[in-house]
């Protein structure tokens, strides 16, 4: 099974900051990757797929990068409702599998 | 708009069975393979079960394995998960989860709450 290391596990960061958040698979997982936002109470968002594609109507501050093993999300310009936690997950695999998230707090 | 919405949650007691049911709407249900994602409280994601769109093939978790099954009913635009033999650690809020053409779980439902207590 593909394992997803993803990291810190939570930042604090202020307002106007650019954010980076990795990800990491056991596995080469070629670029299918995904990012998702979730904030408390509910459903994760999609932000990021195919590791760079940004979804529809998802801001352009958001970015991701990577191939293989390695991928990094960032978050330039961090706004007030960016504060939230993020997973990445893998869909190379048709078992999933998701990183630990990382919870981005205000500063 | 495409829309996914969960229900069939409840509290339960160790060892009862529950059936979750999502229905569909705002694409065409039975072209597109659906998993179910579930997230104890206060933790993180974790992939349930897996079902391709002519329910020809069937994953799970091996944590739930040989305990929940996976069903669609295309013509209902229904996809469902039958959980027998539950326990305290499947307690979460479980989600429906489309899986688009490129393979991205693109659209979620807004999830039910399970939980298993004595």
């Amino acid at each position: 099974d593909i394992q997803m290391t993803q990291s810190p596990s939570s930042l604090s960061a202020s307002v106007g900051d650019r954010v980076t958040i990795t990800c990491r698979a056991s596995q080469t997982i070629i670029s299918y990757l995904s990012w998702y936002q979730q904030k408390p109470g509910t459903a994760p968002k999609l932000l990021i797929y195919d590791a760079s594609s940004l979804q529809s109507g998802v801001p352009s501050r958001f970015s991701g990068s990577g191939s293989g093993t390695d991928f990094t999300l960032t978050i330039s310009n961090l706004q007030p409702e960016d504060f939230a936690t993020y997973y990445c997950q893998q869909s190379y695999s048709t078992q999933r599998a998701f990183g630990g998230g990382t919870r981005v707090e205000i500063k | 708009e495409v829309q996914l919405v969960e229900s069939g949650g409840g509290l339960v007691k160790p060892g009862e069975s529950l059936r979750l049911s999502c229905v569909a709407s705002g694409f065409t249900f039975s072209s597109y393979s659906m998993n179910w994602v579930r997230q104890a409280p206060g933790k993180g994601l974790e992939w349930v079960s897996y079902i391709s769109s002519g329910s020809t093939y069937k994953y799970y978790a091996d944590s739930v394995k040989g305990r929940f099954t996976i069903s669609r009913d295309n013509a209902k635009n229904s996809l469902y998960l039958q959980m027998i033999s539950l326990r305290a650690e499947d307690t979460a809020m479980y989600y429906c989860v489309r899986i688009s053409g490129s393979y991205t779980d693109d659209y979620w439902g807004q999830g039910t709450l399970v939980s298993v207590s004595s």
